[in-house]
């Protein structure tokens, strides 16, 4: 029953530090993609995967990078964290070419 | 590019209905969907809609699309205290890929 499961879910950087959002999924699901979220914003989406091996920027990219290795894991990598990306990011899966999206549970992040 | 625009506030009496609307821009949108995200939480599928429907009703909720004015609306009878939280509308298009679009939400107001 695990779903979409994304660690940590609070973390403090400074600024420069580099880190890994981790996300797996259960189920299968082909397509995978992280967005994050900021007040007034809504969810915009940074990168996404339509399957093992093959991987695509969204609409804000800079900054972050994904690997997709396997079809449960999709890890979100911070190369050098910066006060803007202070933010909270959300795992999602999907099969692909279906019509729900699964979410994580968040990961709270805050640059310093 | 694909953009999908919501109002960002909605304020109703309970028993009232609530009408949240959301227009997008990508005419090749195949899913178009509402979520809702309470406090803290991540975001829940309310329910979805093909781009070939015109309505779809699920108990207190009615989707209606507008094709061709490219309009989406979520109507929520009998307002409860418990739906306060912010509507995210979304679409999935397939240019680029079947990325997944979010608006930027509309936080609902339930005023006893």
């Amino acid at each position: 029953n695990a779903g979409v499961t994304q660690t940590p879910k609070f973390q403090v950087l400074k600024t420069g530090q580099s880190m890994t959002l981790q996300c797996a999924q259960d189920m299968n699901h082909e397509y995978m993609s992280w967005y994050r979220q900021d007040p007034g914003m809504g969810l915009r989406l940074i990168h996404y995967s339509v399957g093992a091996g093959i991987t695509d920027q969204g609409e804000v990219p800079n900054g972050y990078n994904v690997s997709r290795s396997t079809t449960e894991d999709f890890p979100l990598r911070l190369l050098s964290a910066a006060p803007s990306q202070t933010s909270v990011y959300f795992c999602a899966s999907s099969p692909y070419q279906g019509n729900t999206i699964y979410f994580g549970e968040g990961s709270w992040l805050t640059v310093v | 590019g694909e953009d999908v625009e919501q109002s960002l506030f909605l304020s109703v009496r309970e028993g009232d209905s609530s009408v949240i609307n959301c227009t997008y821009t990508d005419s090749s949108s195949t899913y178009l969907y509402w979520y809702k995200q309470e406090p803290g939480a991540g975001l829940q599928l309310l329910t979805y809609i093909f781009s070939n429907m015109d309505m779809k009703q699920d108990q207190r909720l009615t989707v209606l699309l507008n094709k061709k004015d490219k309009h989406l609306s979520l109507r929520i009878a009998d307002t409860q205290t418990g739906d306060s939280a912010i509507y995210f509308c979304a679409e999935t298009a397939t240019t680029g890929g079947f990325k997944t679009i979010f608006g930027a939400g509309t936080r609902l107001f339930v005023k006893a």
